[in-house]
């Protein structure tokens, strides 16, 4: 079955930098995958998602790159802000069937 | 989250003992999705339903069930609850496949 990889598991950034997210994904048939966000106390929320025809996609301070070949695809938050502190979860899935989802990422915005 | 609710938001409970935790979604969404969130682990799907009486296993369902009897509301039992099920519970919505999921708030679960 599918294997999601994610890293780092923990990343700190100052206020204003960029922060990146990678995930690894193990099934060259999966086709979706999104980016969710979570909160202290909540459930994760969506940000973002890409398919895999398309390499790249951005919304405002977000965007995710995808690389089919080498089964991987990135998170990338420009101007860092502390309401950005959170633990970021990647899917992986195959037609949005049952997503997989990697470890999370625990982002600290330092001010 | 706006159109899914958790209940209850926290349980404690005794080994051995029965616990249903429930789901309740006012979306109309056909699909609906019952994780476990474990330092680590990230998401595991325990059970999904894609209709009404419609259900499958996930990766870890081993210990629980479920029933889906109305499209609104997805129950999730631990037939005989265990200190390796204390964990957080995540619902979870979608109108389709390849659709995005919209998770609740989560029901945290101690099993003492």
């Amino acid at each position: 079955g599918e294997n999601v990889e994610q890293h780092p598991s923990t990343l700190s950034v100052q206020e204003g930098d960029s922060a990146v997210i990678k995930c690894t994904y193990s099934d060259s048939a999966s086709n979706y995958f999104p980016w969710y966000k979570q909160e202290l106390g909540k459930g994760p929320q969506l940000i973002i998602d890409i398919r895999s025809n398309v390499g790249e996609k951005k919304d405002q301070r977000i965007a995710v790159t995808l690389n089919k070949t080498a089964k991987h695809f990135s998170l990338h938050i420009t101007e860092t802000q502390p309401e950005d502190s959170a633990v970021y979860f990647c899917a992986a899935s195959i037609y949005g069937q049952n997503f997989v989802f990697g470890p999370g990422t625990r982002l600290s915005v330092l001010p | 989250d706006a159109g899914i609710t958790q209940s209850p938001r926290h349980k404690v409970t005794e080994t051995g003992t029965p616990v249903t935790l429930r789901c309740h979604q006012t979306e109309n969404h056909r699909y609906m999705y019952w994780y476990r969130q474990d330092p680590g682990h990230g998401l595991r799907l325990i059970h999904y339903s894609y209709g009404v009486k419609d259900t499958d296993k996930g990766e870890v369902s081993d210990g629980y069930s479920v029933s889906r009897s109305k499209t609104e509301d997805f129950l999730l039992t631990l037939e005989s609850a265990t200190s390796s099920q204390t964990s957080v519970y995540f619902c979870a919505i979608s109108p389709s496949t390849g659709s995005g999921y919209t998770f609740g708030s989560g029901t945290r679960l101690t099993v003492v």
